[in-house]
């Protein structure tokens, strides 16, 4: 069975700052892994897909790192600003199912 | 708007009622994706088509939860003789993964979900 863990649970930053947000999954046959943001009472929008066979993936101030070897996934968001202020969760799509971490709850102070 | 619609958003039942929610995916994606998502949780996922098949189905889907996509266009998912415990936000998502790419390409896209409350 897949698990899927995302530290910290919270973390609060002072605007500018460079962070890094870890997801880590215990069977690494995985398609895919995607990382999406959540805004309070919303739908998630996604933010960058990575595949089995990359190694990362960059759009703008987000890069995302995939180690499928060790089970693990970063995220890393440069220059954060209050509106990066979310809740970002990963998933992980394996073979006919798709798991998600708990997420990581992101405020960023100006 | 072009992306994934769920309708209604809101959705307040007595325990014991059925419910139905509608999902409308984002034109000529070939998979829909149903979840659900409680306070402080990930999405859990439920079930998820392919067209109009529907390939697989969590262990949480009880038998008095169903889904279709008949036309392999929209997806309805029902809730039989709700319990309080079926309170959450119901989320669908699409994707499109072309015939004959490997599945690693699928990015799925998320609608606003359904918050459904059960008195």
């Amino acid at each position: 069975k897949q698990e899927v863990t995302q530290i910290p649970a919270a973390l609060s930053v002072p605007e500018g700052e460079n962070l890094v947000l870890n997801c880590s999954f215990t069977d690494s046959a995985i398609y895919n892994l995607q990382w999406f943001r959540q805004d309070p009472g919303k739908g998630l929008t996604s933010l960058l897909l990575i595949q089995s066979s990359q190694r990362e993936q960059t759009s703008g101030r987000l890069n995302a790192s995939l180690d499928k070897s060790s089970g693990r996934s970063t995220l890393y968001i440069a220059a954060s600003q209050p509106g990066d202020s979310a809740t970002y969760l990963c998933a992980v799509e394996g073979y006919q199912k798709v798991t998600f971490g708990t997420g990581t709850k992101l405020q960023v102070i100006p | 708007d072009t992306g994934v619609s769920q309708n209604p958003r809101h959705k307040i039942t007595k325990r014991g009622q059925n419910v139905t929610f509608r999902c409308d995916p984002i034109s000529e994606h070939n998979r829909l994706y149903w979840y659900r998502q409680t306070l402080g949780q990930g999405p859990e996922f439920l079930t998820y088509f392919q067209n109009e098949a529907q390939l697989e189905k969590s262990r949480l889907l009880s038998d008095r939860f169903s889904a279709e996509r008949p036309k392999g266009s929209f997806s309805t998912l029902e809730i039989q003789r709700t319990e309080q415990g079926d309170s959450a936000m119901y989320l669908c998502a699409s994707s499109l993964v072309p015939t004959g790419l490997a599945a690693s390409y699928n990015e799925q896209f998320f609608g606003p979900g359904t918050r459904l409350t059960v008195l």
